[in-house]
């Protein structure tokens, strides 16, 4: 198994561009998450997501678009980029929420410049 | 609502010295707790975690107990390597709910040889 594996690793973008983000996971967990990190500041929840089809925000959710089509992949989408949006971003994924299944595991990253 | 405070790093140890990172949490009913760890420039891997009072998690030489009375899972080592030197997470997981894991905001950890 792969994991969970996120590109690109290194992206620069202008103020007022979008990209997506990509997340892919093959461990067929329902459960997948975009976290960022800023110095500081800790992993902040941006969107989740329970199973395809279905998303909800977390602590952090303006300025970004999530959707889920299947159970594997999770992109997420700057809209508009700002220099407040520079950040690691971590995707996250995991098979349930029971004591056996709510272990989470995390992608390598994506380190974000907004210029 | 749900939450995690852990001790403010940075914090800077010898090698062999003794480690303890405090955490404590807030939460309704029974979390799973968890400790994460994440080395330069890479992502959170599981360092260790427990599911219920007095559960006892480790793994390379770092453990950490549930305690319930104190709402505490203190991280400790009794030799650090330099090869520790990294972020640590404590982390809590609820069954009522959805929401992913809440995280504490990190410690960051240097071993000195």
């Amino acid at each position: 198994n792969a994991g969970v594996t996120q590109t690109p690793k290194f992206q620069v973008l202008k103020t007022g561009q979008s990209m997506t983000l990509q997340c892919a996971q093959d461990m067929n967990h329902e459960y997948m998450s975009w976290y960022r990190q800023d110095p500081g500041m800790g992993l902040r929840l941006i969107h989740y997501s329970v199973g395809a089809g279905i998303t909800d925000q977390g602590e952090v959710p303006n300025g970004y678009n999530v959707s889920r089509s299947t159970t594997e992949d999770f992109p997420l989408r700057l809209l508009s980029a700002a220099p407040s949006q520079t950040s690691v971003y971590f995707c996250a994924s995991r098979s349930g929420t029971g004591a056996g299944t709510d272990t989470q595991y995390f992608g390598p990253g994506t380190r974000l410049t907004v210029l | 609502g749900d939450s995690v405070t852990q001790m403010e790093g940075p914090v800077t140890l010898s090698e062999e010295a003794f480690l303890t990172i405090n955490c404590t949490y807030t939460a309704t009913g029974y979390p799973s707790l968890f400790w994460y760890v994440q080395y330069p420039g890479e992502g959170l891997q599981l360092l260790l975690k427990a599911t219920k009072a007095d559960d006892k998690g480790s793994n390379k030489g770092f453990e950490a107990t549930y305690r319930k009375e104190t709402t505490s899972f203190h991280l400790e080592k009794g030799s650090v390597q330099v090869s520790d030197s990294a972020v640590y997470f404590c982390a809590l997981s609820t069954y009522s709910g959805n929401t992913p894991l809440v995280f504490g905001k990190g410690t960051r950890l240097s071993v000195i040889a």
